[in-house]
């Protein structure tokens, strides 16, 4: 079975902090996925990567940045953390478009 | 651009009874939709999937039926039990081979 690691399950930093947030899978999958769920809006893309050093924007980018230097870690990267980034971060792989694997998630909160 | 949405954000059932979890897309172009399960504090985790090409999938106690004259797809649950108590959303594969995901459907199942 494909693994999708989180490196924080709870993280709490201060407004205007860099926050990294980390996924690693286990298997070589080629497109690796950051979304943000929240209460009522559901899950929405922020940056996905199709390749290592690829990435492409998703729906809410701003705010964020990603890095995928190798295929198996794909972070998401909060340049300066405001309260309206407090959310559940969700990261997926998938080996073709299909079918995503998550990992079990961040909840990050930002006071 | 697509919408995929829920027509009930809550649902509860009779532990036993089956039920049904209903979705609206958009796209009329979209080829292949996913139903993903939450559980509290875990990330999604795959059901069941269909292609546009068929119009019924069945999996073990889950059925998934899309109906692609009037773009709905929907989950059903057969003998619902306390552990299929969770969110479940939704997800369709647009033409950027990404997957747009609704809002999700809490269950919950009554002892």
């Amino acid at each position: 079975d494909v693994k999708v690691t989180q490196s924080s399950r709870y993280l709490v930093k201060r407004t205007g902090e860099k926050v990294f947030l980390e996924c690693v899978q286990d298997m070589d999958h080629e497109n690796m996925f950051w979304y943000r769920q929240d209460p009522g809006l559901g899950l929405r893309l922020i940056y996905f990567s199709y390749d290592v050093k690829m990435k492409e924007k998703g729906d809410i980018p701003e705010g964020y940045s990603v890095s995928r230097e190798k295929k198996e870690r794909f972070s998401l990267i909060l340049e300066s953390a405001s309260t309206n980034q407090t959310s559940m971060y969700l990261c997926a792989t998938a080996a073709r478009p299909m079918g995503y694997t998550f990992g079990s998630g961040t909840r990050l909160t930002v006071v | 651009g697509e919408s995929v949405g829920l027509h009930l954000p809550t649902l509860s059932v009779q532990e036993g009874d089956n039920s049904i979890i209903n979705c609206a897309y958009s796209n009329s172009a979209s080829d292949y939709f996913i139903w993903y399960k939450q559980e509290s504090g875990k990330g999604p985790q795959f059901i069941i999937d269909i292609r546009s090409n068929m119009d019924k999938r069945q999996g073990q106690r889950v059925t998934v039926l899309l109906n692609k004259t009037v773009k709905h797809l929907s989950l059903q649950i057969a003998a619902t039990q306390p552990g299929d108590s969770a969110v479940y959303f939704c997800a369709e594969r647009g033409g950027a081979n990404n997957l747009f995901f609704g809002t999700g459907t809490r269950l919950t199942v009554i002892p």
